[in-house]
């Protein structure tokens, strides 16, 4: 399968403790993207790389949350001190920029739970 | 302040009708607009783009409107089967940021 996966497909925490997904997008895409999505929601852009250059960062993501792409293969989100309010499914994505709009492949997603 | 407006409740059609899913924005001003399909449990998968300076896009049972003037976009599913029963998502892409800004969805149900 040559698709966008992600690791682990489910999580639940307990509140106050430090969780950390994994994102490993199509091979050939150079840009990444991590959105969270609740229920009846659409999801919620929270980072994006090119390579491995974070360049824009929602003000949803608070300083908790941080995200790497070492190297511009995989890349990590990570929750320190993780809320209730955490509990959500994270979303990464991963595109191939070109000129024209880019079409997004997503993975199954994490689904965190927080108790 | 920006929106992006779609059906919230259900919409749920008989097999072989055609079904129409609208996607109204405001305040924004997308260079291009996509729509996704997502699956219970997974992630949303790509089915279509249209660009500001396209009126109407086809492939295979799908068809996507994209009017800039009433900022709106239609999808349209014809002859419709169970098996597009999803939630659809539009989303716009604005041509300085890359990030997606996703509407809410609206799920189909089609019926025997």
């Amino acid at each position: 399968d040559t698709g966008v996966s992600q690791n682990p497909r489910h999580k639940i925490t307990k509140r106050g403790q430090n969780v950390t997904f994994r994102c490993d997008p199509i091979s050939e895409h150079n840009r990444l993207y991590w959105y969270r999505q609740t229920l009846g929601q659409g999801p919620e852009f929270l980072t994006y790389f090119q390579n491995e250059a974070q360049l824009e960062k929602s003000r949803l993501l608070s300083d908790r949350f941080s995200a790497e792409r070492p190297k511009g293969s995989f890349s990590t989100l990570e929750i320190q001190r993780t809320e209730q309010g955490d509990s959500a499914m994270y979303l990464c994505a991963s595109s191939l920029v070109r000129t024209g709009g880019n079409e997004q492949f997503f993975g199954p997603g994490t689904r965190l739970t927080v108790l | 302040s920006q929106k992006i407006e779609q059906n919230s409740e259900a919409l749920n059609i008989q097999e072989g009708k055609t079904a129409t899913l609208t996607c109204n924005y405001t305040n924004y001003s997308p260079a291009y607009l996509q729509w996704y399909r997502q699956d219970p449990g997974r992630g949303p998968v790509f089915l279509l783009l249209i660009r500001e300076n396209e009126k109407e896009k086809r492939k295979e049972r799908l068809k996507v409107t994209f009017d800039t003037t009433l900022k709106q976009s239609l999808f349209h599913i014809t002859a419709s089967q169970p098996a597009d029963s999803a939630t659809y998502l539009c989303a716009l892409h604005t041509g300085t940021a890359s990030k997606l800004t996703f509407g809410t969805g609206t799920r189909l149900q089609v019926t025997l």
